[in-house]
């Protein structure tokens, strides 16, 4: 079935750590997407992909990174750098220049530093 | 403020209707979206609305956009159990692929 895989679906992670989420999807979409959900303030946008080798910055991107070398994957990497980093992440990705912008999401990573 | 502003809360009756309301500020918005979330997992598309609609309805779900005041409200005919989620209203403008999310309401449906 075409979906969006993310892993590991829990993650925790000591302060000073770098730790990366993956998000896999196989549906060839263009577009690709890094959301952080917080209780109660919805979801903000870490990062995008518009295309391959291509990337920008979303609207909370300090203390993130990402790469996009292979269309079907787009990881984020929580670094050491991400002052308060414990929260639920969601990939999601999209047909580029889909006239109805339909984001389709991953089931989510959960990330709790202790 | 935030751009796209939603109620914290909803609870209502199996069978009654429910009513989710979302106001947002951007007058150049494309398409407005709702969304479905059931705890622990994604997102997931209940419907859209393209900003030159006033409503659209899909079968229990009826949509209404008032652009004048910018506001865009959910329905939920006969409203289940299984209804119960986090719904997140959601703007996209004219300027790019980036949707803006509201910060979901949680209904909660009591039988």
């Amino acid at each position: 079935d075409g979906g969006i895989t993310q892993s590991p679906k829990y993650l925790f992670r000591k302060e000073g750590q770098n730790v990366t989420l993956s998000c896999e999807q196989n549906l060839n979409h263009d577009a690709m997407y890094w959301y952080r959900q917080d209780p109660g303030q919805g979801l903000r946008l870490i990062y995008y992909s518009q295309i391959v080798n291509d990337f920008q910055k979303g609207d909370i991107a300090e203390g993130y990174s990402v790469s996009r070398e292979k269309k079907e994957s787009f990881p984020l990497t929580v670094t050491s750098a991400q002052k308060n980093p414990t929260a639920f992440y969601l990939c999601a990705s999209s047909v580029h220049r889909d006239y109805t912008g339909e984001l389709f999401f991953g089931e989510g990573s959960r990330l709790t530093v202790l | 403020g935030e751009d796209v502003e939603q109620s914290l809360f909803l609870s209502v009756r199996e069978g009654d209707s429910s009513v989710i309301n979302c106001t947002y500020t951007d007058s150049s918005s494309t398409y407005l979206y709702w969304y479905k979330q059931e705890p622990g997992a994604g997102l997931q598309l209940l419907t859209y609305i393209f900003s030159n609609m006033d409503m659209k309805q899909d079968q229990r779900l009826t949509v209404l956009l008032n652009k004048k005041d910018k506001h865009l409200s959910l329905r939920i005919a006969d409203t289940q159990t299984g209804d119960s989620a986090i719904y997140f209203c959601a703007e996209r403008r004219a300027a790019g692929n980036k949707l803006t999310f509201g910060g979901g309401t949680r209904v909660l449906v009591k039988p």
